[in-house]
């Protein structure tokens, strides 16, 4: 039982380039979230999703696309990468709402120059 | 403005110590509270849960309290060790729907 796992751990992206982040589950949990990170700042929710093919914006959804093509998977999509989402991104997922979120995954962190 | 405010933003104790850690919200109308801790390199992880008819909850050496009148609620931690070191967040969640509102963190130190 892995959790909560995200793949890539690191990336660094040029301006302009695009890149998918994985996330995956195996707790068979409803809802899946991609937050970002940044220094000083709490965590922010970018999408969401309550169910398999199924995706809401969260708080600060511009510059990302995400994906919900299986139950497990939750996908975060940058098309074109700005220096501004250089940040850790983490993954969470849980059975309801945001509310019971136990744990996140471990993070991916993305830099862009 | 943040609507969690954490203070303070960094502390460090011995080895040993105990420590306070505290956190304000305006988060409204109020569903629940979460103190997370945070390792580094790591994403968070729950240690506590508190609805607004608990002022208290423990999870081995952390307790956390709350006082929705004042919209405060604290994380003591006991007896620390090294492991305790990472950075500890407050989350606030409203009940109308499900938005939860980080708090920015308290990095917390301990040295031997």
């Amino acid at each position: 039982n892995a959790g909560v796992t995200q793949t890539p751990k690191f990336r660094v992206l040029k301006t302009g380039q695009s890149m998918t982040l994985l996330c995956a589950q195996d707790m068979n949990h409803e809802y899946m979230y991609w937050y970002r990170q940044d220094p000083g700042m709490g965590l922010r929710l970018i999408h969401y999703s309550v169910g398999e093919g199924t995706t809401a914006k969260g708080e600060v959804p511009d510059g990302y696309n995400v994906s919900r093509l299986k139950k497990q998977n939750f996908l975060l999509g940058l098309e074109s990468a700005a220096p501004s989402q250089t940040s850790v991104y983490f993954c969470a997922s849980s059975y309801t709402d945001q509310r019971t979120i136990r744990y996140f995954g471990p993070g991916t962190r993305l830099l862009v120059l | 403005k943040n609507q969690v405010e954490q203070s303070p933003q960094s502390l460090i104790i011995l080895e040993g110590k105990n420590c306070t850690l505290q956190c304000n919200y305006t988060v409204s109308p109020f569903s629940n509270l979460r103190w997370y801790k945070q390792d580094t390199g790591r994403g968070p992880v729950s240690l506590t849960i508190m609805t607004f008819s608990e002022n208290t909850k423990s999870n081995g050496r952390y307790t956390a309290t709350l006082d929705a009148d004042t919209k405060q609620s604290s994380l003591h931690i006991t007896a620390s060790q090294l492991s305790d070191s990472a950075s500890y967040i407050c989350v606030v969640s409203a009940v109308n729907n499900n938005d939860m509102r980080f708090g920015a963190g308290t990095r917390l130190t301990v040295k031997p």
